[in-house]
């Protein structure tokens, strides 16, 4: 199986903050990793697809980009919404697996 | 709007059976690979299983293989995952999720989620 490690797994940080969230496979999934965020006793809601592309709707502040083993999820100016639970996942093989989740806080 | 909404979920004893249903409106459901991911409670996302638009294709998470059972009623627009020999550590909260497409990968790539319906499963 795959396995994909989120980091940090927690984070700080404030209103306009530039934040990125790193995840790392533990092979090559070619560049089939999607990011998602959830907000506490909700749905995840989907973000990006095969690494870079944001899914409809998803405003331009989120903006995603790696390959191989190494993706990275940015957000270029963190507003109070976005306030929440980010997850990766692969979808290379199965089974699909998602990392561990970084929650970014006040 | 694509809509999904989960229901069947509750408490069941250890052993025990449950079918949860997925009821899907807005898009040609018989065009999409379905898939269910899962959330323990305080926990993380993990995904559970996976089937092709037709239904003729399934693949499954080892922790549920041989006890869940995944299929599709395109004719009522409805995603069905029958859980059979239950376990507390299938306690969780129970997502199904829409593909964006019905071949590799747009049929892993999610685009859209349901609400959830938790299952409890103790004595």
């Amino acid at each position: 199986d795959i396995q994909m490690t989120q980091s940090p797994s927690s984070l700080s940080a404030s209103v306009g903050d530039r934040v990125t969230i790193t995840c790392r496979a533990s092979q090559g999934i070619n560049y089939y990793l999607a990011w998602f965020q959830q907000k506490p006793g909700k749905a995840p809601k989907s973000l990006i697809y095969a690494t870079s592309n944001l899914q409809s709707g998803v405003p331009s502040k989120f903006s995603g980009s790696g390959s191989g083993t190494d993706f990275t999820l940015t957000i270029s100016s963190l507003q109070p919404e976005d306030f929440a639970t980010y997850y990766c996942q692969q979808y290379n093989s199965f089974p699909l697996t998602f990392g561990g989740g970084t929650k970014v806080e006040i | 709007e694509v809509q999904l909404l989960e229901s069947g979920g509750g408490l069941i004893q250890p052993g025990g059976s449950l079918r949860l249903s997925c009821a899907a409106s807005g898009f040609t459901f018989s065009t999409y690979a379905m898939s269910w991911v899962r959330q323990a409670p305080g926990k993380g996302l993990e995904w559970v299983s996976i089937i092709s638009d037709r239904g003729g294709d399934q693949h499954y998470a080892d922790s549920v293989k041989g006890r869940f059972s995944l299929s599709r009623d395109n004719s009522k627009n409805t995603l069905y995952l029958q859980m059979d020999s239950l376990r507390a550590d299938d306690t969780a909260v129970y997502f199904c999720a829409k593909g964006s497409g019905d071949s590799y990968p747009k049929s892993r790539e999610f685009d859209c989620w349901g609400q959830g319906t938790l299952v409890t499963v103790s004595s």
